[in-house]
């Protein structure tokens, strides 16, 4: 596509629930991250993928936190037995390799009631 | 593990001055980017530095990397309240594949 499309753009969920979070990044972009951004701060680094292969998972909070990305092409990010600290604004980027600027999608604002 | 710092964290300045925002590395980096976040927004890639003493211009914007590959900076010329955002550098050290970002400097100007 002509960008980075993520969905849900809003999603509101009762703690202890499973979600499942989605990046569709620009076609033919080898490299897709993960990050999280809370208000006022800058994105913190989550996972990222380079094709299928995840090459890097030390931002992932804990192991309520996973991620794939099997064809290499879209991306889900799964948050289990969910937390209110878990409540943020969620950014996927993708990038043609590691070498090149990042495209930021538009997130996912995650709220957990 | 890789920290970036930028200063200053909110800059208000009057519209036809400029604007300066300071980005450290704790690590030596291998490249330093550069992006903008409109309120409301998500964050737009600007540049991307990659070569000691590095200095690139974009029309009023002008982005240097230092000697020591541990710091940068961003230069507004004569800001216009289309400058308005903030601005975020994110630092990639040697053999990383991902980028560290600071926490951004906002930027606010006045007509």
């Amino acid at each position: 596509g002509a960008g980075v499309s993520q969905s849900p753009r809003y999603k509101v969920t009762k703690r202890g629930q499973d979600v499942a979070l989605r990046c569709d990044p620009i076609s033919g972009h080898v490299s897709l991250y993960w990050y999280r951004q809370a208000l006022g701060q800058g994105p913190e680094f989550l996972t990222y993928f380079n094709y299928e292969a995840q090459q890097d998972k030390s931002g992932l909070p804990n192991d309520r936190f996973s991620a794939e990305r099997p064809e290499g092409s879209i991306s889900t990010l799964t948050i289990q037995r969910t937390e209110q600290r878990d409540s943020a604004m969620y950014r996927c980027a993708s990038s043609r390799d590691r070498a090149y600027g990042y495209t930021f999608g538009s997130g996912t604002r995650l709220t957990v009631v | 593990g890789q920290q970036v710092m930028q200063i200053p964290q909110y800059q208000h300045v009057q519209e036809g001055e400029d604007f300066t925002t300071y980005c450290n590395s704790s690590t030596t980096l291998s490249n330093i980017q550069w992006y903008k976040q409109r309120p409301g927004g998500h964050p737009v890639f600007l540049i991307q530095l990659v070569k000691s003493g590095e200095v690139k211009k974009q029309k009023r914007l002008t982005f240097q990397f230092g000697e020591a590959k541990k710091n940068s900076s961003l230069h507004i010329t004569a800001t216009q309240t289309t400058d308005v955002g903030t601005y975020f550098c994110a630092g990639r050290s040697t053999n990383a594949g991902k980028s560290t970002f600071g926490d951004g400097t906002t930027l606010t100007v006045k007509p």
